[in-house]
């Protein structure tokens, strides 16, 4: 099984909108963090913001904020007054575990187009 | 506080050359992971080192791959009898601690002609 799954082939925002990108997960880890990258056209991988398994609180991070429903396995990203700077691809990655295994798994990753 | 550094941006390779990729993780940062990016794909884990050591490489080919960060300098990827099939970019992240958040250098992109 995919263990990070992001399906929506493309997606289009008004500029001034907010968007919601799905992610869902697949994890028989309790302790586990996701997190969203954002990689524009000139290729860096940009980090966004982080979840852990165990926070209360969605995370927020300025004009991003993590809807994490933990018992449906999804953590979506909310991007609240879209701009154009935001047409990007965007990934969603999970760590697994505590000990010494901090790798990141990433999902396909999804398109992201702001209209103005 | 500079980022991490990746060098070079664009590296072409003709099939059966050496390639070698260099990363210098952010100040104070001694984790650094390895991972490669197919076209139209998500980033794929290679290895994870500490200094002089390696962590983890579950995601790195039997063959031809090796990855090292000395003591001093950068971390190095190196592929060696380079294929086609190992066009891609290859990032480099760097983080201050393990399971603290990973931050991306801006890629080497690998063309093998």
């Amino acid at each position: 099984a995919q263990k990070i799954t992001q399906t929506q082939p493309g997606m289009f925002v008004q500029e001034k909108e907010a968007v919601t990108l799905d992610c869902t997960y697949d994890t028989s880890d309790p302790s586990y963090g996701l997190f969203w990258y954002k990689q524009p056209s000139s290729g860096e991988m940009i980090f966004l913001i982080y979840q852990g398994s165990y926070d209360q609180q969605n995370a927020t991070e300025g004009r991003y904020s993590l809807n994490f429903q933990k018992a449906r396995k999804s953590a979506n990203l909310v991007i609240s007054a879209s701009q154009l700077g935001d047409s990007a691809m965007y990934f969603c990655a999970m760590r697994e575990g505590t000990g010494a295994n901090s790798k990141l798994t990433f999902g396909k990753g999804i398109t992201l187009s702001v209209r103005p | 506080n500079a980022g991490v550094m990746q060098n070079p941006r664009h590296l072409v390779r003709r099939r059966g050359q050496e390639a070698r990729l260099r990363c210098s993780p952010m100040k104070g940062h001694s984790h650094v992971y390895w991972y490669r990016q197919l076209p139209e794909e998500g980033l794929k884990f290679m290895v994870y080192l500490q200094k002089e050591n390696i962590i983890d490489e579950s995601g790195m080919p039997k063959e031809r791959f090796s990855a090292e960060f000395p003591k001093e300098g950068p971390s190095i990827l190196r592929i060696q009898q380079v294929v086609r099939g190992d066009s891609a970019a290859y990032f480099c992240a760097s983080s201050l601690r393990v399971h603290y958040e990973q931050y991306f250098g801006p890629g080497t992109r690998l063309t093998v002609t």
